[in-house]
């Protein structure tokens, strides 16, 4: 079984803040690091989708970071909004069949 | 399109019944998985199918069965429900491979007592 670990666990920030979350996972056997945004009562939805070493997405205020060597990821959010409120997961694959999922990081932004 | 479809919603079981989770997806995805959510659990897939007849365990498969004798279907079995198996089930799709974007339904919540 893989391990991917997030942190921080939970997050409350306020409305303008900027802040980040942390996805390590094992780093031989890369194939692809994946963010998913999971808004209560709702399905995760893809946020990005990462396979090279030094990748950088952006969409919106939301951004992410890749680095394999190493074995891990950073996710960025520039001037949080109440409407980012929300759990984001990552999950790692090592081959082309199967994700592992880390537990999430759960953001409240207050307004 | 309607994306990935679950059905039901939710349901209640006694312990010992079976059931049957509904999936379908008019994407025309080759890949289908499902997966468990659980409090302080992150997603843990259960099965995944590569193609219409190729199924394959995930990390909890224990209690459950699939088939996929459609690409549009893939239905999860509970054999003999236990109270362990109360959980969120998401189905998720992807064009072709586990590592791609996935699609996710919008879950069943399942209740077994």
């Amino acid at each position: 079984i893989l391990n991917v670990e997030q942190s921080p666990q939970s997050l409350h920030v306020q409305e303008g803040d900027s802040t980040n979350f942390t996805c390590s996972f094992p780093s031989s056997n890369f194939y692809a690091l994946h963010w998913y945004r999971w808004e209560t009562a709702k399905s995760p939805e893809a946020l990005f989708v990462m396979t090279l070493n030094g990748d950088e997405k952006k969409k919106g205020r939301i951004s992410a970071t890749l680095n394999t060597k190493e074995g891990y990821s950073y996710l960025y959010i520039k001037g949080s909004q109440p409407e980012d409120s929300a759990t984001y997961l990552c999950a790692f694959s090592s081959g082309y069949s199967t994700l592992t999922f880390g537990k999430g990081t759960m953001l409240l932004v207050s307004p | 399109n309607a994306g990935v479809t679950q059905t039901p919603k939710f349901q209640v079981l006694k312990t010992g019944q079976s059931m049957t989770l509904q999936c379908a997806q008019d994407m025309n995805h080759e890949y289908m998985s499902w997966y468990r959510q659980d409090p302080g659990m992150g997603l843990r897939l259960i099965h995944y199918s590569v193609g219409a007849g190729i199924t394959d365990q995930g990390e909890v498969p224990n209690g459950y069965n699939v088939s996929r004798s459609t690409t549009e279907d893939f239905p999860l079995r509970l054999l003999s429900a236990a109270p362990s198996q109360t959980s969120v089930y998401f189905c998720a799709s992807s064009p072709k491979q586990g590592w791609e974007t996935q699609y996710f339904g919008p879950g069943t919540r399942l209740l077994v007592l």
